[in-house]
């Protein structure tokens, strides 16, 4: 079964600073997703950034940007030129490739909640 | 920008009544899921829906949940008998067939079961 691990309950980082977030996972899977979601005060899940394991090249969106360690199965997310409306739970998760019905579902790991101070 | 909807947004039931939790995928999409998340917890994984039947579900979607995909656009979520612990936020997700592993999630249905 796989896994994901978020081993930062909370941070803070100053506005404009840059702060990442880290994600491990665990999975016997060769081709799978990972995602990094949002979750606002409104609870909305909106999707930040997504990663293909068989792509090499880290995903970027603007001044977010991944780094993803196939072997080391990392996967952490770094917020350059925080916003105040980058506060929020962040959530990454996991969806192993399928063909079908079988595309499989996200598994999220517990999240990071972040706050970003003026 | 099509989006999730979800219906209704906040819902008050007594233990024991049955609830209909429903959502509107975006229109061009195939698979259809279900996650709940507790208050304070991890969004969790609760069914996935594919041509027209379940093609996955967890330990959690016991004999009390039920999903339909009535008419070909609304997709639903029942309890039939709700309890307690059943108090969760509940997202609906929809992903299409080319969009390389992205669900979108709708904006989610706050249930509180008294």
């Amino acid at each position: 079964a796989q896994t994901v691990t978020q081993s930062q309950p909370e941070m803070s980082v100053q506005e404009a600073e840059t702060v990442t977030l880290s994600c491990t996972y665990d999975t016997s899977e060769n081709n799978y997703y990972l995602f990094w979601y949002k979750q606002p005060p409104s609870r909305q899940m909106i999707l930040v950034i997504r990663q293909e394991a068989y792509k090499q090249q880290n995903a970027t969106e603007n001044r977010f940007s991944v780094n993803f360690q196939k072997a080391a199965k990392s996967f952490s997310l770094k917020i350059s030129d925080s916003q105040l409306g980058d506060t929020a739970m962040y959530f990454c998760a996991f969806m192993k490739h399928g063909n079908g019905g079988s595309q499989g579902n996200l598994i999220f790991g517990k999240g990071t909640k972040l706050s970003v101070k003026p | 920008e099509p989006e999730v909807t979800q219906t209704p947004s906040h819902q008050v039931t007594q233990m024991g009544q049955e609830v209909i939790l429903r959502c509107v995928p975006i229109s061009n999409h195939l698979y259809f899921y279900w996650y709940r998340q507790i208050l304070g917890q991890k969004v969790e994984f609760l069914v996935s829906f594919y041509n027209n039947e379940i093609s996955e579900k967890s330990e959690i979607f016991d004999d009390q949940f039920s999903v339909e995909r009535p008419d070909g656009s609304n997709f639903t979520l029942k309890i039939r008998s709700t309890k307690l612990e059943d108090s969760a936020m509940y997202f609906c997700a929809s992903r299409g067939g080319t969009t390389h592993g992205t669900q979108y999630f709708g904006p989610g249905t706050r249930l509180l079961v008294l």
